[in-house]
Order: structure tokens, then sequence, then C-alpha cells
């Protein structure tokens, strides 16, 4: 089954600067690939998601980038606020398969002010 | 328009007994999946439910088993708790041929004694 390698498993910045979080996946026909973010007694909350039909998108501060080609996904974070601190999972999910989601095993991120 | 709702929000129970998580999705879903979540790890996917029969499953025991409702709201049983059945269960709600994307609840934290 799909296998998800996400790093670092913390990550401290300081405020306004960039964090970069990267994952790995094993299943080729994976095509669907969200990031979540989790804040203490909350569940996960969608920030941003890409299609295997796009290796780019932005929002905003965030921005996520696919290589189909080596399996990897990042998710990058500009002008970090102390707002950002939370922990971040990316995760990969086949539509055609049910849809069900295979987590990396999480990034703390700490924002420093 | 309430997101995905779980309860309750924290249970204690004994090792041998057996509980009832419940979660009703988010409005104009009709997809229930549950993701069991370890302290510090990524979820990891239990089931998912879709008019009214299990679809997919994770590497989860029968002790783990499931139902959900003509109204889409779902519950999940385990039975003979363990004290490795200590985490947060996700309930997350879906569209099926929607686009793609998952709304988690808060989760409910059971501690196994």
């Amino acid at each position: 089954g799909e296998n998800v390698e996400q790093h670092p498993s913390t990550l401290s910045v300081q405020e306004g600067d960039s964090a970069v979080i990267k994952c790995t996946y094993s299943d080729s026909a994976s095509n669907y690939f969200p990031w979540y973010k989790q804040e203490l007694g909350k569940g996960p909350q969608l920030i941003i998601d890409i299609r295997s039909n796009v290796g780019e998108k932005k929002d905003q501060r965030i921005a996520v980038t696919l290589n189909k080609t080596a399996k990897h996904f990042s998710l990058h974070i500009t002008e970090t606020q102390p707002e950002d601190s939370a922990v971040y999972f990316c995760a990969a999910s086949i539509k055609a398969a049910g849809n069900k989601l295979t987590f990396g095993g999480g990034t703390r991120v700490l924002v420093k002010p | 328009d309430a997101g995905v709702t779980q309860s309750p929000t924290h249970l204690i129970k004994t090792r041998g007994q057996q509980v009832t998580l419940r979660c009703s999705p988010k409005s104009g879903h009709d997809t229930v999946s549950w993701y069991q979540q370890a302290l510090g790890q990524g979820p990891q996917f239990i089931f998912q439910y879709y008019e009214e029969e299990e679809r997919q499953r994770g590497n989860f025991p029968d002790r783990f088993s499931g139902h959900q409702f003509p109204n889409y709201s779902s519950e999940l049983n385990v039975n003979a708790l363990l004290l490795g059945d200590s985490a947060l269960y996700l309930c997350a709600s879906s569209l099926v041929g929607g686009n793609y994307g998952y709304t988690f609840g808060s989760g409910t934290r059971l501690t196994v004694v």
C-alpha cells in the first residue's frame, strides 16, 4: 500500500522567515495531495491541496509543489507568523480507490516571535 | 453551516470494555471515514462508509466496526478495548464525486486504562 514519509519532524523558524516541509510517496497511482494543519485539541484542517495534473499551487503565503517523477511534494510557507505554529501533515490518496488518505508522520512547526 | 460534529469529546474506558463514538458529517456530505491518531503520529485510516455500507477498510482488526445511518451520520464501535487503543479518533466527511476534499471533526480522545 501507499507509504508517505515527511521531513523534518520538527522545524523552528524566526517570524518572517520561510518554512519548507517535504514529503515523499511510494504509490505512483496517487493523484491527490492535501496538506493539513492541526492545532492543539483540534482536528486536521485542510490548508491547501494539489492534484497530479498540476505542478504548483499557491494561496497567499502558502504554496505546494509536486514532482510526480520523483514522487515528492513540498509545502512552502512564506513570511511566517506566530499563528502558523502548529503540526502540519501531508497526505496522499488515489481518487479512483475511494480517496482514503495516507498521512505522513507530521511536522511540528514553531514560529519564534 | 455546521462542520463535522463528533461526540463525546473525551472518554475514559477500562481495558476489555466496549465503546461507541459518534459522528455527524458536514451538511451536504454523504461519505464518512474514521481515522485513529496516536499521540505524536499522523492519522491512520480505519474505514469508510458510503450508502450505509463499509466501502474500504484499513489495517485494523475486526474489533473495530462501524455503521452509517440513513441521515449519513456514523458510529465507530470498538470491542474488547486494549491499552493500545488509546488515541484520538477522527471522523472525516466528504462528498462522493466531489472535489476530493475531506472535512475533519475535532475528534474523540479515548483513554483506555
